[in-house]
């Protein structure tokens, strides 16, 4: 299957400071990609989609301008956590596919753990 | 609101039993449906989908889904210690893989 990388896989910061995660498809094209926060015991909770060169899609209650999303290229999306509070800590994961078909299965990566201090 | 059910478990089965995982949904509207375990500190990984009422098998898995139901599970059979993780129900509202509500998850242990 297709692999999804993402960095950093653990990250402790200070709060109000701004923490960075890349996901990258390694071999592939991601024509979308989708950014995830997991909190322990809770399900996996849809933030963004994000399409290459195109302004990020984000679901209720995210707020776009704590979370920014950039998708460069179709293989780079990043997602930026401005002024980073210990709320914000959680599990994130990003996901890649590269279609729109039914069997074009979303491509997960191995999350990143941020912990705000 | 989207939501999708599942019993949070722990659903302890022996060593070479079958495990069966539940799933409801509310939106009757739903056209695909995804199962996914996920260890402990990993991120998902996908066991199968189905998008039509019936039974679909791949290995020891089994999808069966009713519409109607509004209703999807997850069987596994000869279940092995290895399959102790937590499964992941998720549905779309079209016929893509995109933009998945998921379920809580079923914890599931596979005791020797």
């Amino acid at each position: 299957g297709a692999v999804v990388s993402q960095h950093p896989s653990r990250v402790i910061c200070k709060s109000g400071t701004s923490v960075k995660i890349e996901c990258r498809s390694l071999d592939f094209q991601a024509t979308t990609m989708f950014w995830y926060r997991q909190f322990p015991k809770q399900s996996l909770m849809l933030m963004a989609t994000s399409n290459e060169g195109s302004k990020a899609t984000y679901e209720q209650g995210v707020e776009k301008d704590k979370f920014l999303i950039n998708h460069a290229s179709l293989t780079l999306s990043t997602l930026t956590v401005t002024s980073a509070h210990p709320e914000d800590s959680s599990f994130y994961i990003c996901s890649a596919m590269a279609g729109g078909r039914i069997d074009n299965e979303q491509f997960f990566g191995p999350g990143t753990r941020l912990t705000v201090l | 609101q989207k939501e999708v059910e599942q019993n949070s478990g722990p659903l302890s089965v022996p060593e070479g039993a079958i495990a069966s995982l539940n799933c409801t949904y509310s939106d009757r509207g739903s056209q695909s449906f995804f199962w996914y375990r996920q260890y402990s500190g990993k991120s998902p990984e996908l066991i199968m989908f189905i998008y039509s009422n019936g039974d679909k098998e791949d290995g020891r898995f089994t999808a069966q889904l009713n519409k109607a139901s509004q209703y999807v599970s997850l069987l596994i059979r000869d279940s092995q210690p290895s399959d102790s993780a937590t499964y992941l129900c998720a549905v779309n509202e079209d016929g893509t893989a995109s933009k998945l509500t998921f379920g809580t998850g079923t914890r599931l242990q596979v005791t020797l």
